[in-house]
């Protein structure tokens, strides 16, 4: 089936410094891939949308210069915590459509744990 | 605006026992997706079921069963026989189209004791 691999799994890093996650599709383009953040026993609430080859779009109150996002290729998008705060230590998941049609299915990466110390 | 309400934060059954996580919906859209996910410690999100709302049909999937209901906008997933392996934060979700982002429920906490 298809698969969605996200990397790295877990990060720590230091305040201040920036983070970047890797979202892939092995086995199918995905023309849009979509990022949502989960804190600690709570919901995951998507960040944006992005599509291959446009900027992405932000939901409210995701600060886009904060958390980059880029989707340069079919296969890959990124996602890049700029200046991480202890308060964006949290749980990042991707998931990858070939698109906004009837029926296409949906793959979610197994996210990436996010540390700021 | 798309909603999806869980009421139930946390459930605790003992193995073997049959247990449903209720899931209620909000949309004006008349075509839509619902999904039932399973979210295991580990963080990642499993797949469950995907139905669109032309469907009504109820599924069953081994000990796993799916009622979804237009006239009460409730899409309610049943275990039969619980089991330890099935302790798990569940997750009811609506789109407006299979491949569109998803619209989460807070999730349900399921604890299967032995």
């Amino acid at each position: 089936g298809a698969v969605v691999s996200q990397h790295p799994s877990w990060v720590i890093c230091k305040s201040g410094t920036s983070v970047k996650i890797e979202c892939r599709s092995l086995d199918f383009q995905a023309t849009t891939m979509f990022w949502y953040r989960q804190f600690p026993k709570q919901s995951l609430m998507l960040m944006a949308t992005s599509n291959e080859g446009s900027k992405a779009t932000y939901e409210q109150g995701v600060e886009k210069d904060k958390f980059l996002i880029n989707h340069a290729s079919l296969t890959l998008s990124t996602l890049t915590v700029t200046s991480a705060h202890p308060e964006d230590s949290s749980f990042y998941i991707c998931s990858a459509s070939i698109g906004q049609v009837v029926n296409s299915p949906l793959h979610f990466g197994n996210g990436t744990r996010l540390t700021v110390t | 605006a798309q909603k999806v309400t869980q009421a139930q934060t946390e459930i605790s059954v003992v193995e073997k026992e049959d247990v449903t996580l209720d899931c209620v919906y909000e949309t004006r859209d008349t075509t839509y997706y619902l999904f039932w996910y399973k979210q295991p410690p580990s963080g990642e999100l499993v797949f469950l079921i995907r139905r669109n709302s032309f469907d009504e049909q109820n599924e069953i999937s081994g000990r796993y069963s799916w009622n979804f209901q237009k006239s009460t906008s409730s899409f309610n997933f049943t275990i039969t026989a619980s089991q330890v392996v099935d302790s798990a934060v569940y997750f009811c979700a609506l789109s407006e189209n299979s491949g569109y982002a998803l619209n989460f429920g807070k999730g349900t906490s399921l604890l299967v004791t032995p």
